[in-house]
């Protein structure tokens, strides 16, 4: 069965400090693996996939297939960090269903 | 140019009626997924729409369902609503029917059914 699973759903830390939201995906295939943020009162808008490797607002993501795991980075948080942030999975064929975990809420303390 | 618009944003209805959402994608944008929103499910795929054609379906009743216009908006519709339906209802649009090309998400439409 396709599942994606973000054990946690609060985690707070201090300005300046690293962050990392964990990230696991249970797929037979190989899977696409994305993370979307929702902040305050916005629409949920994509961050970052892990085909593009690239780093946005200082987040990256690793892809580790042999955990299973996608977690999301960053040195130094900021206080604009703060947010809902959802992993989503993508079966072969790399169509428009979405797989989402249930989302950690990061709060960015001053 | 403007996102993707879903509309109403706010909908209460009672339980046994129908209900009828509507989605309006990105100019240009021909694939549109649905996806709906509760506490306690998080976010689950409803429906996926390229070209009026549906690609792929969720699993949910068959009280859901929806369609692709050939101007690419799309519209849902629940019928038979029961209180656990009581969601909000997130439209998605892309230009193609992979995700590679990126999804924009709308605000949605928040349904309640009393």
């Amino acid at each position: 069965a396709q599942r994606v699973t973000q054990p946690e759903k609060l985690l707070s830390v201090f300005k300046g400090a690293p962050v990392e939201l964990k990230c696991n995906y249970s797929y037979s295939g190989s899977p696409e693996l994305f993370w979307y943020v929702q902040y305050s009162r916005q629409r949920l808008q994509l961050l970052l996939r892990h085909i593009s490797r690239e780093s946005i607002k200082g987040f990256t993501a690793d892809l580790n297939k042999g955990e299973t795991s996608f977690h999301l980075k960053k040195p130094f948080a900021q206080e604009e960090d703060s947010a809902m942030y959802y992993c989503a999975l993508s079966g072969s064929g790399n169509t428009g269903k979405l797989i989402f975990g249930q989302g950690t809420t990061l709060q960015v303390k001053p | 140019k403007a996102g993707v618009t879903q509309t109403p944003r706010y909908l209460i209805k009672t339980r046994g009626q129908q209900v009828t959402l509507s989605c309006s994608p990105i100019s240009g944008h021909r694939s549109v997924s649905w996806y709906q929103q509760t506490p306690g499910q998080g976010l689950q795929f409803l429906f996926e729409y390229f070209s009026e054609t549906q690609r792929n379906k969720g699993n949910f009743p068959g009280r859901f369902s929806g369609r692709q216009f050939s101007n690419s908006r799309s519209e849902m519709n629940v019928s038979t609503l029961e209180l656990g339906d009581s969601a909000l209802y997130l439209c998605a649009s892309s230009l193609g029917p992979h995700l590679n090309y990126g999804y924009t998400f709308g605000s949605g439409t928040r349904l309640t059914v009393v």
